[in-house]
């Protein structure tokens, strides 16, 4: 969707190096979410948030770090980046009340070497 | 434990034959259901979601879905499908009682069409 931009859409790093992931928003929708997309997993909520300066554990939280001080922006930082977080990150943005339809940014292809 | 379960990892079809996926999802509660579609290189997009009312949904690109509240399912089906559905297609539910928006992804599966 046009509304939803992520930055890098292609990294390469390496390991123990800190990563920062950015996803916008042109509108002012409240809930943002972080996926990982891995075979043979589907898609795995990392993080999400309900608006600004409110972030909460998804499924696989681990290694990653959240903050959340403008409502369009929901950066996703790998503090220590290990092979095991190589995958495709995909950022989301739901316009409801937390049930409704998410909308899905282009992703980023992260390789952790 | 709340979870979605697609029964076909990888379906090979021929132009022209008919489609159905399968998704099951075991979750406490009222819920609402999502099929996403991913084509080759790009974002997740969504084809059709249940909400509530007429169980039978129709979605994009002559795409529905028939909810079945009794067997847990929300099975995906197409009656002739095209060489460009060629695709990876996901099936999501969330908690409809949730604020959370935490939506639970099946594991995918992956269609390809022979022209």
């Amino acid at each position: 969707d046009a509304g939803i931009t992520q930055s890098p859409r292609y990294k390469i790093t390496e390991t123990g190096r800190q990563v920062t992931l950015m996803c916008h928003q042109t509108w002012s929708h409240s809930y943002m979410f972080w996926y990982r997309q891995d075979l043979g997993h589907g898609l795995r909520l990392i993080y999400y948030s309900a608006a600004a300066d409110i972030t909460d554990k998804g499924e696989v939280p681990d290694g990653y770090v959240v903050s959340r001080s403008k409502t369009e922006n929901f950066p996703l930082t790998l503090e220590s980046a290990t092979r095991s977080q190589t995958s495709v990150y995909f950022c989301a943005i739901e316009a409801g009340g937390g049930t409704d339809t998410q909308y899905f940014g282009p992703g980023t292809r992260l390789t952790v070497l | 434990a709340q979870s979605v379960s697609q029964h076909n990892h990888h379906v090979i079809l021929s132009e022209a034959a008919s489609l159905e996926l399968g998704c099951n999802y075991s979750y406490g509660g009222t819920v609402n259901l999502f099929w996403y579609v991913q084509y080759p290189g790009q974002h997740l997009q969504l084809l059709l979601k249940y909400f509530s009312g007429d169980p039978l949904v129709k979605g994009i690109k002559g795409f529905e879905a028939e909810f079945i509240k009794s067997k847990f399912s929300f099975n995906l089906r197409k009656p002739s499908v095209q060489w460009s559905d060629t695709a990876e297609y996901f099936c999501a539910v969330n908690g409809r009682s949730s604020n959370t928006g935490k939506l639970i992804f099946g594991q995918g599966t992956t269609l390809q069409v022979k022209p």
